[in-house]
């Protein structure tokens, strides 16, 4: 089992769709980070978490270090936002440990 | 300000050539990542510089990949003598110390025939 789990692995979504990419990790973490690729595209960060909430125009990330859970939602999707979404904990130390990635497609 | 700089963005080569990717952190940045990307794997970290001394190697796949940092703004990743299951993206990432986010270059995307 990975120690980073994202769900769904797949998403297809309608433009204007409320999405949502869940990151589950079983390790201590001092911070867990949201990348973005686009197909062919380089690795962008999004966000960088340890606690509550943050949010970036369409994109908003949680974070609850109790459960050992983070999701990532996008507001009003749009065929730009189809990427793959990565999330990434950092336990304190230099090493990032991958989620698996969820890749996503919103159609127009 | 200037994200980290890789170079060349797309390289295709013959087996049995060497390789060299580039790679210039953010400025003020003092820890380097060397990244491979595959399917089948995903994001595999290489190797780890900080204060440009390599402190872990050991995802270096083998003797024929070498890496360098010979100065705070720049670092070499060498391949030699290539293989195409080397063909991969390869990412460089640069962070300051004692901050958690690592921030990405462009990749360099290896074609090994």
């Amino acid at each position: 089992k990975n120690e980073v789990e994202q769900s769904p692995q797949n998403l297809t979504a309608q433009e204007g769709e409320f999405i949502t990419i869940n990151c589950s990790y079983s390790v201590g973490i001092s911070a867990l980070h949201w990348l973005q690729q686009h197909p062919g595209g380089g690795i962008v960060s999004l966000f960088m978490l340890s606690s509550g909430k943050k949010k970036h125009g369409r994109l908003i990330a949680t974070i609850n270090i109790q459960e050992k859970h983070s999701s990532l939602h996008i507001t009003a999707s749009h065929p730009r936002d189809s990427a793959v979404y990565i999330c990434a904990v950092f336990s304190g130390t230099y090493k990032y440990i991958f989620g698996t990635g969820t890749r996503l497609k919103v159609l127009a | 300000d200037a994200g980290v700089i890789q170079s060349p963005r797309h390289e295709v080569t013959e087996m049995g050539q060497e390789v060299t990717l580039r790679c210039k952190p953010i400025s003020g940045h003092n820890s380097l990542f060397w990244y491979r990307q595959t399917m089948m794997r995903g994001l595999e970290l290489l190797i780890y510089f900080n204060n440009n001394v390599p402190i872990d190697d050991s995802g270096m796949p083998e003797d024929r990949f070498s890496a360098k940092m010979p100065n705070a703004s720049f670092s070499t990743l060498k391949i030699q003598p290539s293989e195409p299951r080397d063909s991969a993206v390869y990412f460089c990432a640069s962070r300051q110390q004692g901050a958690g986010a690592q921030y990405f270059g462009p990749g360099t995307r290896l074609l090994v025939l």
